[in-house]
């Protein structure tokens, strides 16, 4: 089944442990991108990354890291996270030419 | 940069009644449009989007959205809606590079019995 992994789907931590969200998809697509969604707000881009190696910064992107190192993978790291980095995270995914993205489950993330 | 405005953050509604979620775009190139769908704890799922061509795209369980340049909208209807209806919608707009995607807040439809 074509599809995005996200793990976890629930994490809460505490203020300054490093954590990192894996997202893997199966589809060969070369676009992934991470969106964090936050009530009132919709989604707002982090990070994408339009191939292996290839990433640029969304709109929100301070806090965060990325990386592409292989196609299939493109984790989202959080060096130090704060209470306000507390959100739903999605992952999500796209092929060369085709327009929509499909997305992960999401991740609940709680930073205490 | 391109921006997405959605006009209701709430949109209560009665099981076969007809609805309309209103989306309003500003952007300075040509773009991009799509509806996705979110249901209780799922990401999002893509409704239905326009590319070029035909201004009303539809979708394959009755809603349909119809691209409106002058007035810069792409408005989600449906004439008849069901419980199963009930769900967030977002309204996403990206340039031709497709990279930028953004998105509205949301509306979040209720259909009551």
């Amino acid at each position: 089944e074509a599809q995005v992994t996200q793990n976890p789907r629930y994490l809460i931590t505490v203020t300054g442990k490093k954590l990192t969200v894996t997202c893997s998809q199966n589809m060969n697509h070369e676009y992934m991108s991470w969106y964090r969604q936050d009530p009132g707000l919709g989604l707002r881009q982090i990070y994408y990354s339009m191939n292996v190696e290839v990433t640029d910064k969304g709109d929100v992107p301070e806090g965060y890291k990325v990386s592409r190192k292989e196609k299939r993978n493109f984790p989202l790291i959080l060096e130090s996270p704060s209470p306000n980095q507390t959100s739903l995270y999605f992952c999500a995914s796209r092929g060369q030419g085709l327009y929509g993205y499909t997305f992960g489950s999401g991740t609940r993330l709680t930073v205490v | 940069a391109q921006s997405v405005t959605q006009l209701d953050s709430q949109v209560p509604v009665f099981e076969e009644a007809p609805v309309e979620l209103r989306c309003n775009y500003s952007s300075s190139v040509s773009v991009y449009l799509f509806w996705y769908v979110q249901y209780p704890n799922q990401g999002l799922q893509l409704l239905l989007k326009y590319l070029s061509g035909s201004t009303l795209v539809e979708s394959i369980n009755g809603f349909e959205a119809e691209f409106n340049k002058s007035q810069t909208s792409f408005h989600l209807r449906k004439p008849s809606v069901h419980i199963s209806d009930t769900a967030e919608y977002f309204c996403a707009v990206s340039g031709t590079n497709n990279n930028d995607m953004r998105f509205g807040a949301g509306t979040r439809l209720t259909v009551k019995p």
